[in-house]
């Protein structure tokens, strides 16, 4: 079957750096590409897409690379601020529509 | 204001006893779907639902029913709970099922089953 899997369960970042957070995917037919952010006692939260026809997306301060050769994708995030402190999903879209795959998570801890 | 409502929020029952957590969305979405978060496993999809009528089982169907009768409406039903299924539940929906990403997801609901 398909799966997702992240590299790191857990990162921890100084506040003003750079993250990020690493993600695998076993299906070399997954077109679309999902992150989603986590916060305590909430449920996950879109944060940027990103199509199998692209190798980098842009939102703001975040940004998706895509490697489909090794079948990887990361979430950069600039400027890390302790409001990102949280747990974030890498997704991908199943073959079938409809489906979607989950990573593990990782959890980010930004320290002041 | 956009959103999707799950109710209950938080439910301790007993093996075997049937159950229903509601999930209402007012967006007029087409897609809904139902997740359950356990510690170190992620997000694992129940069942999930194209449009009224419509649904499908996920990667981990069993122990639970669905039913999509209006548009906004999705309840999660176990018939017959078992321990294995405590977990946290979370409904979403998105407008369309071919754009997954911007999913509305609900707030949870944590079930324990003794």
């Amino acid at each position: 079957g398909e799966s997702v899997g992240l590299h790191l369960p857990t990162l921890s970042v100084q506040e003003g750096d750079n993250s990020i957070i690493n993600c695998a995917y076993s299906n070399s037919a997954s077109d679309y590409f999902i992150w989603y952010k986590q916060e305590s006692g909430k449920g996950p939260q879109f944060i940027i897409d990103i199509r199998s026809n692209m190798d980098k997306r842009q939102g703001q301060r975040v940004t998706v690379l895509l490697n489909k050769t090794v079948k990887h994708l990361s979430l950069q995030i600039a400027a890390t601020q302790p409001g990102d402190s949280a747990v974030y999903f890498c997704a991908t879209r199943g073959s079938t529509l409809g489906r979607l795959y989950f990573g593990r998570g990782t959890q980010l801890t930004v320290w002041p | 204001e956009a959103q999707v409502t799950q109710n209950p929020r938080y439910l301790i029952t007993v093996t075997g006893k049937k159950l229903t957590v509601t999930c209402s969305q007012n967006m007029n979405h087409e897609y809904m779907s139902w997740y359950r978060q356990d510690p170190g496993l992620g997000l694992r999809q129940i069942y999930y639902s194209m449009n009224v009528e419509v649904t499908d089982k996920g990667d981990v169907p069993e122990g639970y029913k669905v039913s999509r009768k209006e548009k906004r409406n999705f309840p999660l039903i176990l018939e017959s709970p078992s321990p294995n299924q405590t977990s946290l539940y979370f409904c979403a929906s998105s407008l369309i099922a071919g754009y997954l990403g911007e999913q509305y997801f609900g707030p949870g609901t944590r079930l324990t089953v003794t």
